[in-house]
């Protein structure tokens, strides 16, 4: 197994809603990520998971919840958005310290109304 | 700080002509360098990566890319453009510490979308 599978693909949610993003891989790495990617820019990292425990966080609203259950899981609680927050959500994963890139996953298109 | 550049936010060629996408990165120590390519509303594929083994590095669908430390570069390049080929392309480093060990996550650049005329 080569992926990073994303679910769901596209949510709708409104601003008082409470949601969650998974992703989730089987290649044994132990470091995972969320990027953010709005329309037409790059993606903007906003957590590193490594070794199931958080390492970074690039300074992300609290309103963003990331959670590492275990090394196959990643999730990203949503709660109580901004329609500004509407993007493109994308996990990846990389091997701890050897630097083949990042494997991405495709995605989740999220819309705050 | 590590920073990428790609010139040219948007390059367009016709089917058949050479595709050349640029990327030059800022640091004294080269860091670990990769092309990314994004179709529309899919997650990001590696196309190629460089981790200082050869300076030519080939990738998936005919691209491939060369490292020259003289110039900061690690431009993209296909001989013969594809219509499927139309995508954003995005340079992206791992910075590298003195004695080689990564030292940082994934930067961008701030993309080139490639578009192919028939």
């Amino acid at each position: 197994d080569t992926e990073v599978t994303q679910t769901p693909k596209h949510l709708v949610m409104g601003m008082t809603n409470k949601k969650s993003l998974k992703c989730e891989q089987h290649m044994g790495h132990r470091a995972m990520y969320w990027y953010k990617q709005k329309a037409k820019k790059p993606p903007e990292l906003m957590f590193v998971y490594s070794y199931e425990k958080l390492s970074i966080n690039e300074s992300v609203p609290s309103r963003f919840s990331p959670e590492c259950p275990n090394s196959s899981l990643l999730n990203l609680h949503l709660h109580a958005l901004q329609p500004e927050d509407s993007a493109l959500y994308l996990c990846a994963s990389s091997h701890e310290g050897i630097n083949y890139g990042y494997t991405f996953g495709s995605g989740t298109r999220l819309t705050v109304v | 700080a590590q920073s990428v550049t790609q010139l040219g936010s948007h390059v367009s060629v016709s089917e058949g002509a050479l595709v050349l996408l640029r990327c030059n990165y800022s640091s004294s120590v080269p860091p670990y360098l990769f092309w990314y390519v994004q179709y529309p509303n899919q997650g990001l594929q590696l196309l190629l990566k460089y981790t200082s083994a050869a300076t030519l590095v080939k990738g998936i669908n005919g691209f491939e890319a060369e490292f020259k430390k003289s110039e900061t570069s690690f431009h993209l390049t296909k001989p013969s453009a594809h219509m499927s080929d139309a995508a954003e392309y995005f340079c992206a480093v791992i910075p590298r510490g003195a004695y080689g060990g990564s030292q940082g996550n994934l930067i961008f650049g701030k993309g080139t979308k490639l578009s192919v005329k028939p």
